[in-house]
């Protein structure tokens, strides 16, 4: 069975520093997506940053990008410039290629912005 | 409009209560899932329904009856809950089951079961 390990329960940082997020997994599947989740406290979940395993380039979305080590199974989060709106859970998630999308989500980072 | 929407946004119930979560996407969305939320864990899944049949039952107790009239609703019916089903109950929906379909949320429904 799939797993997804976040190790960090909570972390915080500075107003426009940068702070990253580890996430590592364990499968034996070869191909698979990866996925960055962000549920603020508002509690509506939104998808950051998606990353297919197949892909060597890693994925960024303007402030977010990730470092995505496939042997070593290992998927961080790197947050840039943070902003007070970016304090949320952040759920770091796994889904198969193959079949239904089922998500598998690692325990959560709660990220707090100190101004 | 990329939204879900789910109703109540807080629902208390009695332990043999029969109440009704709803949720509605109109994306064009084929594939809609149910999740169950506890306080700071991360969401598990309980039902998925592709093209308004069943795909994925996470062996949810049958007090859990989900049900997908049309393509733009999700219903998630409740009947004799266990105060350890109290929740924060979120719906998802995505374009297709399979494929790196982004999954968008709905705010949740808060569950008490007294």
């Amino acid at each position: 069975a799939q797993t997804v390990t976040q190790s960090q329960p909570e972390m915080s940082v500075q107003e426009a520093e940068t702070v990253t997020l580890s996430c590592t997994y364990d499968t034996s599947e070869s191909d698979y997506y990866l996925f960055w989740y962000k549920q603020p406290p508002s509690r509506q979940m939104i998808l950051v940053i998606r990353q297919e395993a197949y892909k060597q380039q890693n994925a960024t979305e303007n402030r977010f990008s990730v470092n995505f080590q496939k042997a070593a199974k290992s998927f961080s989060l790197k947050i840039s410039d943070s902003q007070l709106g970016d304090a949320a859970m952040y759920f770091c998630a796994y889904a198969m290629r193959q079949g239904a999308q089922k998500l598998v989500f690692g325990q959560g980072t709660r990220l707090t912005i100190n101004p | 409009d990329t939204e879900v929407t789910q109703t109540p946004k807080h629902l208390v119930m009695g332990m043999t209560n029969k109440k009704s979560l709803k949720c509605e996407q109109h994306m064009g969305h084929r594939a809609m899932y149910w999740y169950k939320q506890k306080a700071k864990k991360p969401p598990e899944l309980m039902f998925v329904y592709s093209y308004e049949k069943l795909s994925i039952n996470e062996s949810v107790p049958s007090r859990f009856s989900p049900e997908c009239p049309n393509s733009s609703l999700l219903n998630l019916h409740l009947h004799a809950l266990q105060p350890e089903d109290s929740a924060l109950y979120l719906c998802a929906s995505s374009f297709r089951l399979a494929g790196v379909y982004e999954q968008y949320f709905g705010p949740g429904t808060r569950l008490t079961v007294t």
